[in-house]
């Protein structure tokens, strides 16, 4: 039984288009994240949600909209899809806390291969 | 530059060596340090953690950090084909919640 799933797993579309990435975890945290991973390998938070409230919110482009209907799930929205949208992007959770890493891990999902032509 | 600076590899070794990764950092509010494994098409999982400076053992793995060259270090001993992955490492404030990563190192330890 999958903790970190997301859905779909590749996502190829055009330019202009706007598309949604699922989210869901079964690991009862309260925490859910996204990540853009670009084709250098590099992984940057893009905004993380805790108990339904947006809590981080990086310098990313408005077309990206975040929304968390329950604590459970966490899905992206992008409108105007451009060429440089092309990555992975990774859902994650963890469970809110200070403590750092011992407290809060973050389980990752498998991740969305987004294409743009 | 980027806060977090790591090798991007490949790094090539055979069975049974020691592995050596690491990477270096910017930023001194950092105070957790993290290695994550990430095999091909998958997401990250996290191997080990360590707060502050000092040195953490789990099984074959060794962590280091030394924060006063902002510099840290994982090695894999007695190295199996089963370790070539991605190696990421990623570093947090105090709340340990927002992750900054480094670029990754993609190890193959051939058999």
């Amino acid at each position: 039984d999958t903790a970190v799933s997301q859905t779909p797993k590749y996502l190829v579309t055009q330019m202009g288009n706007d598309k949604s990435i699922k989210c869901e975890q079964n690991l009862g945290h309260d925490t859910m994240y996204w990540y853009k991973q670009d084709s250098k390998k590099f992984l940057k938070i893009m905004f993380s949600y805790n108990n339904k409230e947006l809590i981080i919110n990086e310098t990313v482009p408005n077309r990206f909209s975040p929304k968390s209907p329950d604590k459970a799930h966490l899905n992206l929205h992008i409108n105007s899809l451009e060429l440089g949208d092309s990555a992975v992007y990774f859902c994650a959770s963890s469970q809110w806390g200070a403590g750092g890493p011992a407290k809060n891990i973050q389980y990752f999902g498998a991740g969305t291969r987004l294409s743009v032509l | 530059q980027k806060e977090v600076e790591q090798d991007p590899g490949p790094l090539s070794v055979p069975e049974g060596a020691i592995v050596s990764l690491n990477c270096t950092y910017s930023n001194s509010a950092f105070q957790y340090f993290m290695w994550y494994r990430q095999y091909s098409r998958k997401g990250p999982e996290l191997l080990m953690y360590t707060y502050s400076s000092g040195n953490k053992e789990d099984g074959r793995f060794t962590a280091q950090v030394d924060k006063s060259s902002k510099y840290i270090s994982l090695f894999i001993r007695d190295s199996q084909p089963s370790d070539s992955a991605t190696y990421l490492c990623a570093m947090s404030g105090a709340a340990g919640n927002k992750l900054t990563f480094g670029g990754g190192t993609r190890v193959l330890v051939k058999p």
